[in-house]
């Protein structure tokens, strides 16, 4: 069975620019939960989203945004690029929210 | 309140030894304590969790142990083996969220 997929792996930008990130979560999982890792640090909670729904957002500046589609994959926006955006950004999916969380293998962004 | 503190922040431990990582919180609200491995990069992948109605669980050679009224937990990997030299981070949830709260994370090297 396939985990949690995410694209791209890796991707370099330049300051000002936007990003997209992409998110398929494990078959029959309904919930999609989105994480900012800086180099060093532990993962930090950026958006929840359930049945296409945004359940929670933690605290990240506007420039971030995100969507849930249909088919439970997600999405991940990130406007106005700073240096301080690089980071490893992980998406989680679980059955529901609540549950065991699985992470996929994360988007490393580097922004210069 | 929102806080996971971690400890320690690296920790070395010969082959065959325990290896032991200490987390606490403050929130009360939390009831869901996984234990997250990372490799380096690596997406984090979960290892164990507990809710706070049993003070122990055990999977293999991985045990969580549980002190609700002290506000803490801590991971024990028995027989830790080189395999095991990994990132480990401690995290907390409410009910109903897939909002985790990490620790800082601590480093595990298991020499041969």
């Amino acid at each position: 069975d396939a985990g949690v997929t995410q694209s791209p792996t890796h991707l370099i930008k330049t300051r000002g620019q936007h990003v997209t990130l992409r998110c398929s979560p494990i078959s029959g999982h309904k919930s999609v939960s989105w994480y900012q890792q800086v180099l060093g640090q532990g993962p930090q909670f950026i958006f929840q989203y359930y049945e296409k729904e945004e359940r929670g957002r933690g605290n990240f500046p506007d420039r971030f945004s995100a969507r849930q589609f249909p088919n439970y994959s997600s999405e991940l926006n990130v406007n106005a690029l700073l240096l301080g955006d690089s980071a490893l950004y992980l998406c989680a999916s679980s059955p529901s929210f609540g549950e065991e969380l699985f992470f996929g293998e994360g988007s490393r962004l580097t922004v210069l | 309140q929102q806080q996971v503190k971690q400890s320690p922040q690296s920790l070395i431990v010969q082959k065959g030894g325990i290896s032991i990582i200490n987390c606490a919180y403050e929130n009360t609200a939390f009831d869901y304590f996984p234990w997250y491995q990372q490799f380096p990069g690596k997406g984090p992948a979960l290892l164990i969790a507990i809710r706070p109605d049993v003070s122990e669980k055990k999977e293999g050679r991985f045990t969580i142990s549980f002190n609700k009224s002290a506000k803490q937990f801590s991971l024990h990997i028995m027989d830790s083996q080189p395999g095991d030299s990994a990132t480990y981070f401690c995290a907390a949830s409410s009910r109903n969220t897939d909002k985790l709260i990490f620790g800082t994370g601590t480093r595990l090297q298991v020499f041969p």
